[in-house]
């Protein structure tokens, strides 16, 4: 069984760029939460996808957008980067939103 | 105020000693999360509780619905279990799809 795997590992962008992470689900899990964790602080829920559909959405703006695919892969894109925006970003799959989460080895950000 | 209050930020600890980490909680929960983050960023879920008591190994979760209270206990601590636990509540109702996380306990064992 595959576990929840994500790309790229480590980034550096220049504030204003856009960003692409990448999430690959575990095997038979059709939900995905995406998380931001800044240094010494605990992850913040950015949104959840349910079987391609935006299943919640946490206190993020606009520019945080998401996509989930058949296969239940899954996107985060981050437009307009801000200095702020520097962070680990995690993502984590489950049954379903009441279920264990599996976590990824987190993408680290870096906005210069 | 946080939604999620851990204590203590940061434990020392001599191997094989008894340890407890703490979280209160001021919300609505329809389930409480443990979790273990170790350098570079890995975590993985220990215990998911809703109610009681659960134990796996040296690890022990409590949960006290009625008091917003939780304990993770590590006996017979050992310098691997150097990590960091968060605690991390599931809302309940139209916000049961989300987990809000304390910023965490660092756990140092030595030997």
């Amino acid at each position: 069984e595959t576990g929840v795997t994500q790309s790229p590992t480590h980034l550096i962008k220049t504030r204003g760029q856009q960003v692409t992470l990448r999430c690959s689900s575990q095997s038979g899990h059709n939900t995905v939460s995406w998380y931001q964790q800044a240094l010494g602080q605990g992850p913040q829920f950015i949104f959840q996808y349910y079987r391609e559909e935006e299943n919640g959405r946490g206190n993020f703006p606009p520019r945080f957008s998401g996509l989930q695919f058949p296969n239940y892969s899954s996107e985060l894109n981050v437009n307009a980067l801000e200095l702020d925006d520097s962070a680990l970003y995690l993502c984590a799959s489950s049954l379903s939103s009441l279920e264990t989460q599996y976590f990824g080895p987190g993408t680290r950000l870096l906005v210069l | 105020k946080n939604e999620v209050e851990q204590s203590p930020q940061n434990l020392t600890a001599q191997e094989g000693e008894f340890i407890t980490i703490n979280c209160s909680y001021s919300v609505g929960i329809s389930a409480l999360h443990w979790l273990q983050q170790h350098p570079g960023g890995g975590i993985v879920s220990l215990f998911m509780l809703s109610s009681g008591k659960k134990k796996h190994g040296r690890l022990i979760a409590t949960i006290n619905i009625q008091e917003k209270h939780s304990s993770l206990h590590i006996t017979a601590s050992h310098p691997r279990d150097s990590a960091v636990y968060i605690c991390a509540v599931r809302g309940s109702g139209g916000s049961n799809y989300k987990l809000t996380f304390g910023k965490g306990t660092l756990l140092t064992v030595n030997p």
